[in-house]
């Protein structure tokens, strides 16, 4: 069974720098999908950005972009100029190419000082 | 705009009783999925549904069984609530794209205790 581990159960970050989440996970397959989702106190969960693991290009939605490193299976998240408003549960995901099960990590809390 | 809507935000049920949790989604998904979630574990995978009347296993099943009589409504039931069910619900769909994997639309959750 694919897992998916987040090693940072808390990271903080002052307005407008730069953090980075680490994500690893463990598959035996060669083509499958990575997430990054946002979940705010208001639980939500909201997708921030995806990755095919075909795909060589890291994936980038305005100031979130990721590292992609598939042979060590390593996906961090990075938050560029963090926003009051990144405050939240981050949760890494990984889903298999040919279902759309998706397992996830246990979250990274992130904290944004002003 | 689309949605997921899970019909309780906040639960509060007997050890004992039969709960049923309700999800509903506007988007002509066919799949749809059960988590919940506890501090430290992430989400769990209970059951997913890829079609009416069609159920699969997640990671977590057991004391837990669900019901998709229609595409929209997938219904999660805990048969006989114990204290260690205590958690929070998640309820997504995605369409079936084939390949295609674009994420989850996720409800908003439903925070159940058990007493």
């Amino acid at each position: 069974a694919q897992t998916v581990t987040q090693s940072q159960p808390e990271m903080s970050v002052q307005e407008a720098e730069t953090v980075t989440l680490s994500c690893t996970y463990d598959t035996s397959e060669s083509d499958y999908y990575l997430f990054w989702y946002k979940q705010p106190p208001s639980r939500q969960m909201i997708l921030v950005i995806r990755q095919e693991a075909y795909k060589q290009q890291n994936a980038t939605e305005n100031r979130f972009s990721v590292n992609f490193q598939k042979a060590a299976k390593s996906f961090s998240l990075k938050i560029s100029d963090s926003q009051l408003g990144d405050a939240a549960m981050y949760f890494c995901a990984y889903s298999p190419y040919n279902n759309n099960d998706m397992r996830f990590g246990a979250g990274t809390r992130l904290t944004v000082k002003p | 705009d689309v949605k997921v809507t899970q019909s309780s935000r906040y639960l509060v049920k007997r050890t004992g009783e039969k709960v049923f949790l309700e999800c509903v989604q506007d988007m002509d998904h066919e799949n749809m999925f059960w988590y919940r979630q506890d501090p430290g574990l992430g989400l769990r995978l209970i059951y997913f549904s890829y079609d009416v009347k069609m159920k699969e296993k997640g990671d977590i099943p057991e004391g837990y069984s669900v019901s998709r009589e229609k595409k929209e409504r997938f219904s999660l039931i805990l048969e006989s609530a114990s204290t260690n069910q205590t958690s929070m619900y998640l309820c997504a769909s995605s369409p079936w794209t084939g390949m295609d994997h674009r994420g989850y639309t996720f409800g908003s959750g439903t925070r159940l205790t058990v007493v």
